[in-house]
């Protein structure tokens, strides 16, 4: 079976610090790797889409990165950070071009102060 | 106007209860449709999902799709205490790479 991991589970940083968020993907091969936002009261907002190493696509401008060194490993990345990235982050992915079918990892709980 | 709107409630009824979590969508191209819960704190796990048209029925869970109204519902029988949580309404978008999601309606369900 397929399992998708997320860490770290929950983070604290000052403004201007670095960010390293890592997902991983266990049981499939060539998945299409998602990161999405969900900040209170505004939904999840997709960031960046994968559909394969090193092939990234970004959903919005703003001060993140993503990248896919290895087939199941997506990052988010930061070189500094906002106020405004507060939120909780959620790695996705879905097999070949069942697009419909999202399965989101635990999440990680960011806090920038 | 938003592609997918949700009413957030919070929505709250007692257990045993049916419950009818709704969206509306703009783009009558869209036919992919989904339903997510999602427990605080936790990723959104996928319900179920209808392409195009109709009613689609798992248990207690039941989703329906109005293209004519650009409509869809999850309706849920004998509602359970384990039900509470955010129910998040999702759409393929039209080149079938992403969802775009509403921002969810939260349920509670008391005993």
């Amino acid at each position: 079976s397929q399992t998708i991991h997320q860490w770290p589970a929950t983070l604290v940083q000052p403004v201007g610090s670095p960010l390293s968020l890592e997902c991983t993907v266990e049981g499939t091969s060539n998945p299409n790797l998602y990161w999405y936002r969900q900040a209170a009261g505004r939904g999840l907002q997709l960031l960046f889409y994968s559909v394969g190493i090193g092939q990234i696509s970004s959903e919005v401008p703003q001060n993140l990165s993503a990248s896919r060194p290895q087939d199941r490993q997506f990052i988010l990345s930061s070189k500094k950070l906002l106020l405004s990235d507060s939120g909780f982050y959620l790695c996705a992915w879905t097999r070949g071009t069942a697009y419909n079918e999202q399965f989101f990892g635990p999440g990680t709980r960011l806090t920038v102060l | 106007q938003k592609e997918v709107e949700q009413d957030p409630g919070p929505l709250s009824v007692p257990e045993g209860a049916i419950v009818s979590l709704n969206c509306t969508y703009s783009n009558s191209a869209f036919q992919y449709f989904m339903w997510y819960r999602q427990y605080s704190r936790k990723g959104p796990e996928l319900l179920m999902y209808t392409y195009s048209s109709g009613n689609k029925e798992d248990g207690r869970f039941t989703a329906q799709v109005d293209k004519s109204s650009k409509y869809i519902s999850l309706f849920i029988r004998d509602s359970q205490p384990s039900d509470s949580a955010t129910y998040l309404c999702a759409i393929l978008n039209q080149a079938g790479t992403a969802l775009i999601f509403g921002k969810g309606t939260t349920l509670s369900v008391s005993s």
